[in-house]
């Protein structure tokens, strides 16, 4: 079975400052991970993904996460925070082979930057 | 690129009638297609998802039910909806495998039942 978690209902930062939003995931083999936005009133939007490779991945809106099997996280990062990165956002995982082909999504975050 | 028309944006309905979201796909072709219902603002609730024509998986049980009449369109529908039924819907459509995995999100229907 694959899970996510999102510890964290409500993240409150500076802007300029850095900020990190935190996303655990629990599945039987190799995961495929992915950050989703939110803003209001609207439909999700692909940030970044994890597929193999580099532990760090960059996506858009400078945002990257970096993928640490030993402490199964994916944590979403940005060096500088803006208060137009205020949103929701969503940590989604899938067992890369023999599980589900639907990602299973997190709670979500709401992140709120602050001028 | 694949883009997601969902229609209509803004819904009130009463209770006891029909219901009908519609979803439709450009950009692929053969995708999974997913209706999600999202409250509060908060967490995802998968309700079906669709792998081709005519195939739709139920996530959990509801008066809700889903078709998928062409390969790129996707139906929500109801025959009398319940004030449990207001939320936010979401339609999502993937071309999965490999280094092109990731969903693509319709821009949403809210529904209020009164």
């Amino acid at each position: 079975a694959q899970s996510v978690a999102q510890p964290e209902d409500q993240v409150n930062v500076a802007e300029g400052n850095p900020l990190t939003v935190k996303c655990t995931y629990s599945v039987s083999g190799n995961p495929y991970l992915f950050w989703y936005v939110q803003y209001p009133n609207r439909g999700l939007q692909f940030l970044l993904k994890y597929i193999t490779g580099d532990n760090l991945v960059k996506g858009s809106y400078g945002f990257e996460a970096e993928f640490n099997k030993s402490q199964t996280s994916f944590h979403l990062k940005k060096p500088s925070a803006l208060v137009s990165d205020s949103a929701l956002y969503f940590c989604a995982v899938r067992e890369r082979t023999g599980g589900s082909y639907i990602p299973t999504f997190g709670r979500g975050t709401s992140l709120i930057v602050h001028p | 690129s694949q883009t997601i028309h969902q229609w209509p944006a803004t819904l009130v309905q009463p209770v006891g009638s029909p219901l009908s979201l519609e979803c439709t796909v450009e950009g692929t072709s053969n995708p999974n297609l997913y209706w999600y219902r999202q409250a509060a603002g908060r967490g995802l609730q998968l309700l079906f998802y669709s792998v081709g024509i005519g195939q739709i998986s139920s996530e959990v049980p509801q008066n809700l039910s889903a078709s998928r009449p062409q390969d790129r369109q996707f139906i929500l529908s109801s025959k009398k909806l319940l004030l449990s039924d207001s939320g936010f819907y979401l339609c999502a459509s993937q071309t999965s495998g490999g280094t092109n995995e990731k969903l693509f999100f319709g821009s949403g229907t809210q529904l209020s039942v009164l």
